[in-house]
């Protein structure tokens, strides 16, 4: 079952533009990750932020976690072409001993 | 190099046949997962294991077996019995399995029927 749900589900920019992608999840969670996922790759993790913080930085990533609305957005500043790639948030759900489910992702296209 | 390979990249299968997926990590891991990616979609767990020689099934594990005889190694067989193989197969491993971790991915294997 997919939890959290990203959005937009395609996103197109300029280069330099920031970038921007949220998540929405469903029920309690002890944290929540971004992952990224370049075309035909594996994931790789981006940054994690627990259910006590609100906001985390991580080089030209920022993310934020409001677990009141139960969302999360991503953040990429100054974008650049290498950033092109699908985005997904994972959420750890505390009713299903924390497994960890993936969102359907967003697809970031870099414009040049 | 300290890593997680997959290994086809790419694999055929016939109609009716069974077809493994090696998973090898030397990152000391305890927990490994594999993942099924459909086209524009997220990914959907088939199978994970916490330790060796214990795996639990995971929301799509209908056609599916695995095993983990050894804590570096999580192969997964594509059984006849799964009628719609063809998919991107992701495996992944972590230090504990407690979804308070970092998971560590493969490069992937791309299965096609022929």
């Amino acid at each position: 079952s997919q939890q959290g749900e990203e959005d937009p589900q395609a996103l197109s920019i300029q280069e330099g533009e920031n970038a921007t992608m949220n998540c929405s999840y469903k029920t309690s969670i002890n944290n929540l990750q971004w992952y990224r996922q370049n075309s035909g790759r594996g994931l790789v993790h981006l940054i994690l932020i627990r259910s006590n913080e609100r906001e985390k930085h991580s080089g030209r990533l920022r993310v934020t976690l409001d677990t009141s609305k139960k969302s999360s957005s991503l953040l990429i500043t100054a974008s650049r072409a290498a950033d092109t790639a699908s985005y997904f948030c994972a959420t750890a759900d505390m009713n299903r001993d924390d497994k960890i489910i993936f969102g359907k992702g967003t697809r970031l296209h870099i414009l040049p | 190099d300290g890593g997680i390979t997959q290994s086809p990249k790419y694999l055929f299968r016939k109609e009716g046949q069974n077809v493994t997926l090696s998973c090898e990590q030397n990152l000391n891991h305890d927990a490994m997962y594999w993942y099924r990616q459909d086209p524009g979609q997220g990914l959907r767990l088939i199978y994970y294991s916490q330790i060796v020689n214990d795996f639990q099934k995971g929301d799509i594990a209908e056609g599916y077996s695995v095993s983990r005889e050894k804590k570096e190694s999580f192969p997964l067989t594509v059984t006849s019995a799964q009628k719609n193989p063809t998919a991107f197969y992701l495996c992944a491993s972590s230090i504990g399995e407690d979804g308070q971790e970092t998971q560590y991915f493969g490069p992937g294997t791309r299965l096609l029927v022929l």
